[in-house]
């Protein structure tokens, strides 16, 4: 199948610094990446649509000024987590599809001390 | 927002035994997609259903997708230890792959 890839796969950074996750098609373009977040034993929530060369959609709830998106070119999306605090450790996971089927990158461990 | 309900929320069986996972919800989806996942890994596509009636398989998993395309269901016949893992159902609003994802299913083989 197609991939995705992020990086990096863990980050631990300290409260109020900002922290970069970046995505990637390895062998698709994709115009339209999705960014999700998962907390331990639940399921995937989305956050946001990068959309290659215009502004983000953000899903009801999620601050945009916390989660800044950027989709610069059409193999790469990244999710800036501004100010974090510790209750923006979570799990995070981008996907992107080819066409058929959608793909999930390996997801990022983001720990907030 | 469409919902996605996903039974059993947990299964725990023997190596061998036969195992079904249900995704129902009232609207209709363009796909649906299933997905196993490893603790602190990203979600593995399995297969994509898209036509109402579709059946697939993958070895010993077979994926129906709901006449009316708006449930679908995993079988796993001799359930391996490796089978472990959080089975998701997904489906897709559109062709650019946004997602309404299940609460997810966490299956346990024991040897």
């Amino acid at each position: 199948g197609a991939v995705v890839s992020q990086h990096p796969s863990r980050v631990i950074c300290k409260s109020g610094t900002s922290v970069k996750i970046e995505c990637r098609s390895l062998d698709f373009q994709a115009t339209t990446m999705f960014w999700y977040r998962q907390f331990p034993k639940q399921s995937l929530m989305l956050m946001a649509t990068s959309n290659e060369g215009s502004k983000a959609t953000y899903e009801q709830g999620v601050e945009k000024d916390k989660f800044l998106i950027n989709h610069a070119s059409l193999t790469l999306s990244t999710l800036t987590v501004t100010s974090a605090h510790p209750e923006d450790s979570s799990f995070y996971i981008c996907s992107a599809s080819p066409g058929q089927g959608v793909f999930f990158g390996e997801g990022s461990r983001l720990t907030v001390l | 927002t469409q919902l996605l309900e996903q039974s059993p929320q947990f299964l725990s069986i023997q190596e061998g035994e036969n195992l079904t996972v249900y995704c129902n919800s009232s609207s209709v989806f363009s796909s649906l997609q299933w997905y196993r996942q490893e603790p602190g890994e990203g979600p593995v596509l399995l297969v994509t259903v898209v036509t109402g009636g579709e059946v697939k398989k993958l070895k010993r998993l077979t994926f129906q997708f709901g006449d009316a395309r708006k449930d679908s269901s995993l079988h796993i016949t001799a359930a391996q230890p490796g089978d472990t893992g959080l089975y998701l159902c997904a489906g897709a609003y559109d062709s650019w792959g946004k997602l309404q994802f299940g609460a997810g299913t966490q299956v346990v083989v024991t040897p």
